[in-house]
């Protein structure tokens, strides 16, 4: 089952300019991921932010973690060209199984970063 | 170098063909799943496995089979293709079960006619 949402499904920006992409997932999470995706290729892992975290940043990337609202956002800033690629959320929730665990992820948002 | 090798990268079949997607890592990883992609679908789970000899079904199971008799090796199985299992396939691992970043495959695209 599809678990995290992003928002928006597409983001055209210009060179220079932040790119901000929400996840809203609907249970309970143990962490939540976010995954960069050049067009056909494996996703690559970008950055982990636990339930127990608001705020996490990585070089131009920030993301933020809300548990109340159930959403995650995922802020670059200072966009490039070589930014242009699909950005997944992915999150980790118990399955039906007993100690069962499964990663699901989100549609994507495809960032479209104009030179 | 640390990585997840699928193979083969592209294959096209036809119907009723049984074919393998062999997936490996050598990063001793306990977690590997296996995921497809389809335009305005996202990435579905087929199966997972965390540990050898442990599996279990993700979201889309159906016409697939997978193994772990070894801890690097997790090859996919779907024993009868259709063409409704056209995709594009993704290996992952994970070095532990919960709470660690997945390492992708660089994906299996399939055709069955």
């Amino acid at each position: 089952s599809q678990q995290g949402e992003e928002d928006p499904q597409a983001l055209s920006i210009q060179e220079g300019e932040n790119a901000t992409m929400n996840c809203s997932y609907k249970t309970s999470i143990n962490n939540l991921q976010w995954y960069r995706q050049n067009s056909g290729r494996g996703l690559v892992h970008l950055i982990l932010i636990r339930s127990n975290e608001r705020e996490k940043h990585s070089g131009r990337l920030r993301v933020t973690l809300d548990t109340s609202k159930k959403s995650s956002s995922l802020l670059i800033t200072a966009s490039r060209a070589a930014d242009t690629a699909s950005y997944f959320c992915a999150t980790d929730a118990r399955s039906t199984g007993a100690g069962s665990y499964q990663l699901t992820f989100g549609k994507g948002t495809k960032l479209s970063v104009i030179p | 170098e640390a990585q997840v090798t699928q193979n083969p990268r592209y294959l096209i079949t036809v119907t009723g063909k049984k074919l393998t997607v062999t997936c490996s890592q050598n990063m001793n990883h306990e977690y590997m799943s296996w995921y497809r992609q389809d335009p305005g679908l996202g990435l579905r789970q087929i199966y997972y496995s965390m540990n050898v000899e442990v599996t279990d079904k993700g979201d889309v199971p159906e016409g697939y089979k997978v193994s772990r008799k070894e801890k690097r090796n997790f090859p996919l199985i779907l024993e009868s293709p259709s063409p409704n299992q056209t995709s594009l396939y993704f290996c992952a691992s994970s070095l532990e079960v919960v709470g660690s970043p997945l390492h992708f495959g660089n994906g299996t695209r399939l055709t069955v006619t």
